[in-house]
């Protein structure tokens, strides 16, 4: 089975530096999608990034970037410029690609950040 | 923003009654699916449906059922409610199953004493 972990439960950053949230998953298959969500205290779960396992570029969205290494099944998230309003949860998710199209999110506990002003 | 509504947004109920949570979508999407989400655990699949009165178990469906009579409805229904569902409930959407990324409502906090 699937399995995806985020080491980092909670992490803090000051406002307009860079941080990342690291994630590694588990997983003998080869194509498959890597996403972040966001869930800020509203509890909303909003996508922030996605990347298809089978393109080598990193995804980028704005300030979000990824680093994604296929080989040592990682997956980490970049935040630059950081601001308050990135004070959130943050999920890190799996999804297989198959035939069936069946397939379900598979998350991560989460790794909180703070945004100190 | 998907056009994703959930009702009720919150509910406290008492072990042992029936709860039916709603999911509502304007998207005309094929799949939905319901999660929750409890602390430690990130969010986990309950069931989900893949087209009108197509459903089928995600990894934590024991004492829940679903019902989809329409494509924009997903019900959600805890035959008798214990404390170990309290938890926030997600519904989620996408418009097939393989390629497409899934966006989630805005949650029930359900509250079950």
């Amino acid at each position: 089975a699937q399995t995806v972990t985020q080491s980092q439960p909670e992490m803090s950053v000051q406002e307009a530096e860079t941080v990342t949230l690291s994630c590694t998953y588990d997983t003998s298959e080869s194509d498959y999608y890597l996403f972040w969500y966001k869930q800020p205290p509203s509890r909303q779960m909003i996508l922030v990034i996605r990347q298809e396992a089978y393109k080598q570029q990193n995804a980028t969205e704005n300030r979000f970037s990824v680093n994604f290494q296929k080989a040592a099944k990682s997956f980490s998230l970049k935040i630059s410029d950081s601001q308050l309003g990135d004070a959130a949860m943050y999920f890190c998710a799996y999804k297989l690609i198959s035939n069936f199209g069946n397939e379900k999110l598979t998350f991560g506990t989460g790794t909180r950040l703070t945004i100190i002003p | 923003d998907a056009g994703i509504t959930q009702s009720p947004r919150h509910k406290v109920t008492e072990t042992g009654t029936p709860v039916t949570l709603r999911c509502h979508q304007t998207e005309n999407h094929r799949y939905m699916y319901w999660y929750r989400q409890d602390p430690g655990h990130g969010l986990r699949l309950i069931h989900y449906s893949y087209g009108v009165k197509d459903t089928d178990k995600g990894e934590v469906s024991d004492g829940y059922s679903v019902s989809r009579s329409k494509t924009e409805d997903f019900l959600l229904t805890l035959e008798s409610a214990t404390s170990s569902q309290t938890s926030v409930y997600f519904c989620a959407i996408s418009e097939s199953g393989t390629q497409e990324t899934q966006y989630f409502g805005p949650g029930t906090r359900l509250l079950v004493l």
